[in-house]
């Protein structure tokens, strides 16, 4: 079946430096990606998107590319701030039309 | 959040008792679904509803039953809880179109079996 696998956290930077969490996924035909990012004690929000290969999803300084050749959709942010830390999810939506997660990872931004 | 309400937020119970959640929209949207989160296994789906009195498992149904006897309610019961199904419950719609959004979710329900 479908299924998401993401980067093992806590992943713990400084502010203002550079984030990559990777995710690669595993479906049948052509998923559609996502991120969703959940902030401390609230539900999960979708951060961004992307459809078919090569789209490049963005949204509030954050960017993940669906590559298809590698099946990953990494999430990148070039500076990270005290109010990113959050637990971040890649899920994608396949042949079975429902949305798969992965476990998740924490994200802890120092200031 | 997008006309999503879960009640009760929080919630205690002892071993062996029923427990009842609720999920209620306002927008009338076809699908809902029932997940639960644990720490390490993300968002798992339990449940979920294609329309009135439609419902089929996910991937962790056991111990769980749903009912949608209306559009804008999405029941999850736990017949007889147990301390594994201790976790936090989110509901979500997945909103009519294409699947460009993924699903909008519910601010979730905090279960503690006892």
């Amino acid at each position: 079946g479908d299924s998401v696998t993401q980067m093992e956290g806590p992943v713990t930077l400084s502010e203002e430096a550079f984030l990559t969490i990777n995710c690669t996924y595993t479906a049948t035909g052509y998923p559609s990606l996502f991120w969703y990012v959940q902030y401390p004690g609230e539900g999960l929000q979708l951060l961004l998107k992307a459809t078919k290969a090569d789209d490049k999803g963005s949204n509030k300084g954050f960017e993940a590319t669906y590559r298809k050749e590698t099946t990953s959709f990494h999430l990148e942010k070039g500076s990270v701030q005290v109010s990113d830390s959050a637990v971040y999810f890649c899920a994608l939506i396949g042949y079975g039309n429902k949305l798969v997660f992965g476990a998740g990872t924490i994200l802890r931004v120092k200031s | 959040d997008a006309g999503i309400t879960q009640s009760p937020r929080h919630k205690v119970t002892e071993t062996g008792t029923p427990v009842t959640l609720r999920c209620h929209q306002t927008e009338n949207h076809r699908y809902m679904y029932w997940y639960r989160q644990d720490p390490g296994h993300g968002l798992r789906l339990i449940h979920y509803s294609y329309g009135v009195k439609d419902t089929d498992k996910g991937e962790v149904s056991d111990g769980y039953s749903v009912s949608r006897s209306k559009t804008e309610d999405f029941l999850l019961t736990l017949e007889s809880a147990t301390s594994s199904q201790t976790s936090v419950y989110f509901c979500a719609i997945r909103k009519q179109g294409p699947l460009l959004n993924g699903y909008t979710f519910g601010s979730g329900t905090r279960l503690t079996v006892v």
